[in-house]
């Protein structure tokens, strides 16, 4: 199954800034998918990001408030802007393995004050 | 719309029992499914999985059941050890989705008591 480097672990921000999460894959996939896993509750997918196309957001998340980047085959980001308390969560990427599982990175744990 | 649900969000047994863990869907079109165990600090990891034409998928100490009539999953664990203790996610994939979408159940904790 693909390997999976995510960072940051964890970062606390200030309310109103930005942060940046990168994914790293070791392996070229079509597809990469960020999840949020707010505390205590289950993973919720926010988007899609293909290569040399817009991301598809889920019902409830936007471009706006999440944007992704994804430059290549095995790199993507989620930047989550103008941070609020609300916004603290596990943010996770994903890529689908060739057997159909699917491999999930270590989160990014975010805490907003 | 889409949901996939647990039963039980909390389970916890003497070190080797066996643990089942179920979890309910919605979606008649789901198609695959995935076990996930997620520990404290870390992303899920892959348990097991199963494809809707199979009724029972086993791997080390973990088996899968599909009921497909009531929509039904469940997870067993044989001999339960103390680093079984995790949160267990099932996730469903339906065919209908052109891309790999996983929807996950709200999840179980297990706590394994020695």
């Amino acid at each position: 199954s693909a390997v999976i480097s995510q960072k940051p672990s964890r970062d606390i921000c200030q309310r109103g800034t930005s942060l940046t999460i990168q994914c790293q894959v070791d392996s070229q996939v079509t597809m990469m998918f960020w999840y949020r896993q707010q505390p205590g509750q289950s993973l919720t997918l926010i988007a899609t990001a293909n290569q040399g196309s817009e991301a598809t957001y889920e019902s409830g998340f936007v471009i706006d408030k999440f944007p992704i980047s994804r430059p290549n085959l095995t790199f993507s980001t989620l930047t989550v802007s103008n941070m609020s308390p609300e916004d603290s969560s596990i943010y996770l990427c994903s890529v689908e393995d060739t057997g159909g599982g699917y491999t999930f990175g270590s989160g990014t744990r975010l805490t907003v004050v | 719309g889409e949901s996939v649900g647990l039963h039980l969000p909390t389970l916890s047994v003497q070190e080797g029992d066996n643990s089942i863990i179920n979890c309910a869907y919605s979606n008649s079109a789901s198609d695959y499914f995935i076990w996930y165990k997620q520990e404290s600090g870390k992303g899920p990891q892959f348990i097991i999985d199963i494809r809707s034409n199979m009724d029972k998928r086993q791997g080390q100490r973990v088996t899968v059941l599909l009921n497909k009539t009531v929509k039904h999953l469940s997870l067993q664990i044989a001999a339960t050890q103390p680093g079984d203790s995790a949160v267990y996610f099932c996730a469903e994939k339906s065919s209908g989705t052109s891309y790999g979408k996983l929807t996950f159940g709200q999840g179980t904790i297990l706590t394994v008591h020695p």
